[in-house]
């Protein structure tokens, strides 16, 4: 089956830092979405983003579908900012679930 | 953004029990699906649903567990008998053109 890695695995930052996240995935997507999971454990939808580049905020992502990789940016961190980033990948040509990566544990200090 | 709530928030159950979760998902979503996250892992795919049927399921997804909409709007997943390692986070989610919506999740601990 499709596999999908994110990095770094933990990430610890000072509040007003930028950052970036990145999932790779090994092969075709149909779909892929980023998702914040909040320290109650809420799955919250940031991006839907199979190719191209969005922006909602202090946030933005970038996938980059032939070459497999998907990148979410975060500017000026906010404490809020903390909890786990995962990117979720639909495969394509069948299945209609995601294939879920690891996660970017990030942690945002005052 | 649309919401897909989830009830209880939280279940605690003792072991061989049958416990039964519940979704409300958006009015016109046609694909549910139900995940599971063990604690501090990532979210694994038990099941969709799509037209009243299984579409695809997991291989997590064995025959203790089972899914139906019984009323047309609710959707539910039941595990008949539950075990110790049956305690994770369930996440329902809903979709309509590629794009899935979380529901808030049941936390279930069984004892």
């Amino acid at each position: 089956g499709i596999q999908v890695e994110q990095s770094p695995p933990d990430l610890i930052l000072q509040e007003g830092a930028n950052s970036t996240l990145r999932c790779n995935f090994s092969d075709s997507v149909n779909n892929l979405q980023w998702f914040h999971q909040n320290p109650w454990g809420q799955l919250i939808n940031l991006f839907y983003i199979p190719s191209g580049t969005k922006q909602n905020g202090r946030l933005s992502a970038t996938t980059v579908a032939t070459e497999r990789y998907s990148l979410l940016y975060i500017s000026s961190s906010q404490t809020t900012d903390s909890g786990v980033y995962f990117c979720a990948v639909e495969r394509d040509l069948g299945g209609q679930n995601f294939v879920f990566g690891p996660g970017t544990r990030l942690s945002v200090l005052p | 953004e649309p919401e897909v709530t989830q009830t209880p928030s939280h279940q605690v159950t003792q072991m061989g029990q049958e416990v039964i979760l519940r979704c409300v998902p958006i009015s016109n979503h046609l694909y549910f699906y139900w995940y599971r996250q063990i604690l501090g892992q990532k979210v694994e795919f038990l099941v969709s649903f799509y037209n009243n049927e299984i579409s695809e399921k997991s291989e997590i997804f064995d025959d203790q567990f089972s899914v139906e909409r019984p009323d047309g709007s609710n959707f539910t997943l039941k595990i008949r008998s539950t075990k110790l390692e049956d305690s994770a986070m369930y996440f329902c989610a809903t979709g309509v053109k590629n794009i899935q919506y979380f529901g808030a999740g049941t936390r279930l601990s069984v004892l």
